[in-house]
Parts: C-alpha cells; sequence; structure tokens
C-alpha cells in the first residue's frame, strides 16, 4: 500500500511568520511531488510541484525535497490570513500515474 | 471553457436511487481522474481513464460504483443503490499527456448528499 503521510494538524502560526508543512511517502520510486492548497469548500489547486533533490522556490512558497529521507515539505514564508487553507501533499508512484493523496494539514494564520 | 467543469454541483438523494455525476475535463486533456473526498479527508483514487487505454478501476470501492469516458472527452461517474456512507465531493481532474505534463487540474466538485 503506497502511503503519504502529513501530520493534520491543526498548524497555528502568526502573520509573518514562516510555516513550515512536512510529507513523507512510502514508494522509493517516487518521482514526482506536489503540494496543492484546499481552501474550505473549494477544490485543490496546484501551488508547487518537485522532481529533483533540494529546494525549489516560486515567489513565497519553498519546495524541499529529499529522496533519500522520502520526505517532502513546504515553507511559507511571511505567511498571511489568505493562506490559511489545507494543505495536501501528493505523489506520483513508480506507476508515473496514479497521484496518491495525504489527508492535508490545516494552516490558519493569524493576523 | 477553461478549466475542468462538474455537473450538478450539489446532488441530495434518496438512500437505494442511482446517481450520474459528469465531468468535462479540459479539451485536449488525454487523462481524467475521479477521486472521493469524505469530510475531513483526503483525497481517494477512484478510477484513471487515459486515452483509448482500459481505465484503472482499483480505487472502485464497490460494484455499485462504475465510471464510463465517451469519446475520450466527457466521463460519466453512476452510483447505483445509493447508501449514506457514499455521501462525500466527487472531485474529477484532468490532465495532458507528455514529457512535464503530470499536473492534474481539478473541477469544482459534486456534493453528494445520500438520505
Amino acid at each position: 500500500q503506497k502511503e503519504v503521510e502529513q501530520n493534520s494538524g491543526p498548524l497555528s502560526v502568526p502573520e509573518g511568520a514562516i510555516a513550515s508543512l512536512n510529507c513523507t511517502y512510502s514508494d522509493r520510486g517516487s518521482q514526482s511531488f506536489f503540494w496543492y492548497r484546499q481552501y474550505s469548500g473549494k477544490s485543490p489547486e496546484l501551488i508547487m510541484s518537485i522532481y529533483s533533490n533540494g529546494d525549489k522556490e516560486d515567489g513565497r512558497f519553498t519546495a524541499q525535497l529529499n529522496k533519500a529521507s522520502q520526505y517532502v515539505s513546504l515553507l511559507i514564508r511571511d505567511s498571511q490570513p489568505s493562506d490559511s487553507a489545507t494543505y495536501l501533499c501528493a505523489v506520483f508512484g513508480s506507476s508515473n500515474y496514479k497521484l496518491t493523496f495525504g489527508k492535508g494539514t490545516l494552516l490558519t494564520v493569524n493576523p | 471553457g477553461a478549466g475542468v467543469s462538474q455537473s450538478p454541483s450539489n446532488k441530495v438523494t434518496e438512500k437505494g436511487k442511482d446517481v450520474e455525476l459528469r465531468c468535462d475535463p479540459i479539451s485536449g486533456h488525454t487523462a481524467l481522474y475521479w477521486y472521493r473526498q469524505s469530510l475531513g479527508q483526503g483525497l481517494e483514487f477512484l478510477i484513471y481513464f487515459q486515452g483509448n487505454s482500459a481505465p484503472d478501476k482499483s480505487g472502485l470501492p464497490s460494484d455499485r460504483f462504475s465510471a464510463e469516458r465517451t469519446g475520450g472527452s466527457v466521463s460519466t461517474l453512476t452510483i447505483q443503490r445509493t447508501q449514506q456512507e457514499d455521501s462525500a465531493v466527487y472531485l474529477c481532474a484532468s490532465r495532458a499527456s507528455g514529457a512535464g505534463t503530470d499536473t492534474q487540474y481539478f473541477g469544482p466538485g459534486t456534493r453528494l448528499t445520500v438520505l
């Protein structure tokens, strides 16, 4: 059973702080990793994808991947109340077509 | 339309009735996925269509669930003899094929309530 694990939270940070979201996965053959943001009552939207070990930055978001540790993280700098949402980690398994999602981490950014 | 569309947005039905949920993928996307999301849960994979290949039905929870994709575009998810545990949001996603096209784009979902 291919699994993706996330801390369900809730994670609460003050406005302007760095929010750190973590994810581990079990399929060592996984090659593609994604972070989706899901606002309450809405569908998921892609915010970051990462394929190689190391960091990938896009604006206030940084994704980090460590394949040896089977670990993916998402850092949100200068957190804003509008970042309050559930963040879903998703992994393409070695089959490379089926995304497995974690259950998500609920982030609350307090003004 | 530019995005994935789903209909209806909400569906309330009585236990034992059949329901059909529709998904219109992004034009030209050959891959189509159905997921289910129960309250407070992550996304549960149901079924995957890719072009003319046989679909991956490994996520369908029971034989009451079926899906088809006609003409490689629109897809319909059918739930027969609905049960209360089928209540969830059903999400459809589509993806282009080819190198560097692994992003799935989600539709707005259909919220199914079985009374």
